[in-house]
């Protein structure tokens, strides 16, 4: 089936920076949402974005739906320890059988720097 | 106190062994779904409800079945026919299923066969 690419899979953070993340398809999306997960939990949902060229803050957060409407990119800023967890993109089609069906990315893991 | 429960949180079994995993949600939803998540993996689509009496197959169905006889109620049974049953179930729903439709997870079930 369809794969979004999320990048980078994994990364260090040091409290206080700013972290950045994105998702490519090669198909176009309708939707794009954000989600988190912690160890053992559901994902919770961070920011939905329905719009091209939309960009949606959450407090620290902020994505971004790109112009093509092939991939997405979440900010955090200032990052702080319970940041860390599992990141997910998941992206929305709008036509054909599975309408409304979600395509995840593989996650990025935010974990703190030694 | 509005949302989705997913029972149990733990799950063992022994191989050739059927199991059903409950989801319940009290959020008046008509769409929900299911999933599995692997290690280092993305969450895969394994079935989904559109409504009531009404359920669609996703890309990972075999060895699994479902019922939805009701709209707050969506198990997912774990067949002995599935190879590989050990992983994290997550169960969502959506207001309806379409696009510009946030999905909202439970906590999850992790199913461990031994």
């Amino acid at each position: 089936g369809q794969q979004l690419n999320q990048s980078p899979q994994s990364m260090f953070i040091q409290e206080g920076e700013d972290v950045s993340m994105n998702c490519t398809s090669s198909s176009i999306f309708n939707t794009w949402l954000w989600y988190k997960q912690d160890p053992g939990e559901g994902p919770v949902l961070l920011i939905a974005l329905y719009k091209a060229g939309e960009l949606t803050s959450n407090g620290r957060l902020t994505a971004q739906f790109g112009i093509t409407r092939k991939d997405s990119f979440l900010n955090i800023s200032a990052s702080i320890p319970s940041d860390v967890g599992i990141y997910f993109c998941a992206g929305q089609e709008g036509r054909g059988g599975s309408q409304g069906n979600l395509i995840f990315g593989k996650g990025t893991k935010l974990s703190v720097k030694p | 106190d509005g949302g989705i429960t997913q029972s149990p949180k733990y799950l063992f079994r022994k191989e050739g062994q059927n199991v059903t995993l409950s989801c319940e949600q009290n959020l008046n939803h008509d769409a929900m779904y299911w999933y599995r998540q692997d290690p280092g993996q993305g969450l895969r689509l394994i079935y989904y409800s559109q409504i009531v009496n009404d359920f669609q197959k996703g890309d990972i169905a075999e060895g699994y079945s479902v019922s939805r006889e009701k709209k707050e109620s969506f198990p997912l049974t774990v067949t002995s026919a599935q190879k590989n049953p050990t992983a994290f179930y997550l169960c969502a729903s959506s207001i309806v299923a379409g696009p510009n439709n946030e999905q909202f997870f439970g906590p999850g079930t992790r199913l461990t066969v031994l």
